[in-house]
């Protein structure tokens, strides 16, 4: 089993839609929580940090449950610019090793 | 931009050559961490470095290896290279010490080994 497992994908969605993004890790010893974002053949680049508490920026909402070891990231209003692999990422203690997720791949049509 | 370089951009090498990779990390940053990223695929941790030593490596074998300098830039050292090598290897930088865990990635170098 994956140690971060994302859905698999691709998503393709009309500009305006929302899209929501699935993501579990298995190490309950994780601590912190990432959105990772990354353009085609370009370095991944941190979207956000997820806390269990949500956040929210702008039209990006992310979501931690720690009971079930879930990570969900919510885009509302989808721009073509969003298009793009997001990576579901976690870091376990204070090795500051970040695991990531396969990414799922999100292209917004016009 | 993160401020993190890398190089080179691309490179391409054949079966059981060694190859060395370079990353200079972004100002004020003292820890340096490499990552393979096949295609379709996440990044994978491979190691990290901070002040001169490693601290904390992947599921990669021996033949991976590394350095940092005392000015903080790193290198990923691959000996006897196999077709599997080929991919976009990252480093990050970023500073120990805080609570705050972002890493800083570079722009990658492009790994192909025919």
């Amino acid at each position: 089993r994956k140690e971060v497992e994302q859905d698999p994908g691709p998503f393709n969605v009309p500009e305006g839609a929302t899209v929501a993004f699935n993501c579990t890790y298995s190490n309950s010893a994780s601590q912190s929580f990432f959105w990772y974002r990354q353009d085609c053949r370009k370095e991944p680049k941190l979207l956000m940090s997820v806390y269990s508490s949500g956040n929210e920026d702008g039209r990006f909402t992310a979501q931690l449950n720690r009971a079930s070891q879930y990570i969900s990231l919510l885009i509302r209003d989808s721009k073509l610019s969003d298009s793009a692999t997001y990576l579901c990422v976690v870091n376990v203690g204070s090795a500051r090793q970040l695991t990531f997720g396969s990414g799922t791949q999100l292209t917004v049509l016009p | 931009e993160t401020g993190v370089t890398q190089s080179p951009t691309h490179l391409i090498k054949t079966r059981g050559q060694q190859v060395t990779l370079r990353c200079s990390s972004q100002s004020g940053h003292n820890t340096v961490s490499w990552y393979q990223q096949a295609l379709g695929q996440g990044p994978q941790f491979i190691f990290q470095y901070y002040r001169e030593e490693e601290n904390g490596r992947g599921n990669f074998p021996p033949r991976f290896s590394g350095l940092q300098f005392p000015n903080y830039s790193s290198e990923l050292n691959v000996n006897a290279l196999e077709l599997d090598d080929s991919a976009l290897y990252l480093c990050a930088s970023s500073q120990a010490g805080g609570s705050y865990n972002e890493q800083f990635f570079g722009p990658g170098t492009r790994l192909t080994v025919l």
